[in-house]
């Protein structure tokens, strides 16, 4: 199974930008996606493919990165944001998921 | 609008099984995938399997073989998932979320699953 190491929290500033890592045990070309889950919520997906945005999902996000380093960016943080963001691969099966990393505001 | 309607929370006995359903409207039923994730209690996110309502075919992770069951009505637009010999270990909250084709554009709002006597 392709394991996704994400680091388990950050703690950012209103208005600073945020940036999580995703990293593949090997490569995932660009088959990966971020979501966002706040507390008592289902997630909502925010990137496929490694930088394109999902539809209604504000361009203060984004998302980069290839082969096996993958970078999730929120630019400006609001408050809105505090919840834990997730990075998911769809190269090989089982499809799998990152352990997630919680933001929080400073 | 898409929308992913899930069945009720549900508390069941050890060693029984469950049936969970999603029911899905604002998209053509079988132009998608329906997969289905697990979440336990603090934790993340396990893929469980998915199943493509078109040609009822099924894929799991070789971890929920012989534990989870997917099923398909195409006629009312519902996915199924059945969980089996239940045990602590299967209490979690299950998603149902549409395939496009291997990420999660839309998920369900969550069926709560206990297991206790």
């Amino acid at each position: 199974d392709i394991v996704l190491t994400q680091s388990p929290a950050l703690a950012v500033s209103l208005g600073q930008r945020a940036t999580i890592s995703c990293r593949a045990s090997e490569s995932v070309r660009s088959s990966m996606h971020w979501y966002q889950q706040k507390s008592g919520q289902q997630p909502k997906l925010l990137i496929y493919g490694a930088s394109n945005l999902a539809s209604g999902v504000p361009a203060r996000f984004s998302g980069s990165g290839s082969g096996t380093d993958f970078t999730f960016t929120i630019d400006p943080v609001e408050a809105d944001d505090i919840a834990t963001y997730y990075c998911q691969q769809s190269r090989n099966d089982p499809l799998t998921f990152g352990s997630g990393t919680k933001l929080e505001i400073k | 609008e898409v929308k992913l309607q899930q069945s009720g929370d549900e508390l069941v006995r050890p060693g029984a099984s469950v049936k969970m359903s999603c029911k899905a409207s604002g998209y053509t039923f079988t132009d998608y995938a329906m997969h289905w994730v697990k979440q336990s209690p603090g934790q993340g996110l396990e893929w469980i399997g998915t199943i493509i309502p078109l040609i009822d075919t099924t894929s799991y992770n070789q971890k929920f073989k012989g534990k989870a069951t997917l099923t398909a009505d195409k006629s009312s637009n519902t996915a199924y998932m059945e969980l089996s010999r239940l045990t602590s270990e299967d209490s979690a909250v299950y998603y149902c979320a549409m395939g496009q084709p291997n990420w999660f554009a839309y998920w369900g709002q969550g069926t709560l699953v206990t297991v206790s006597s």
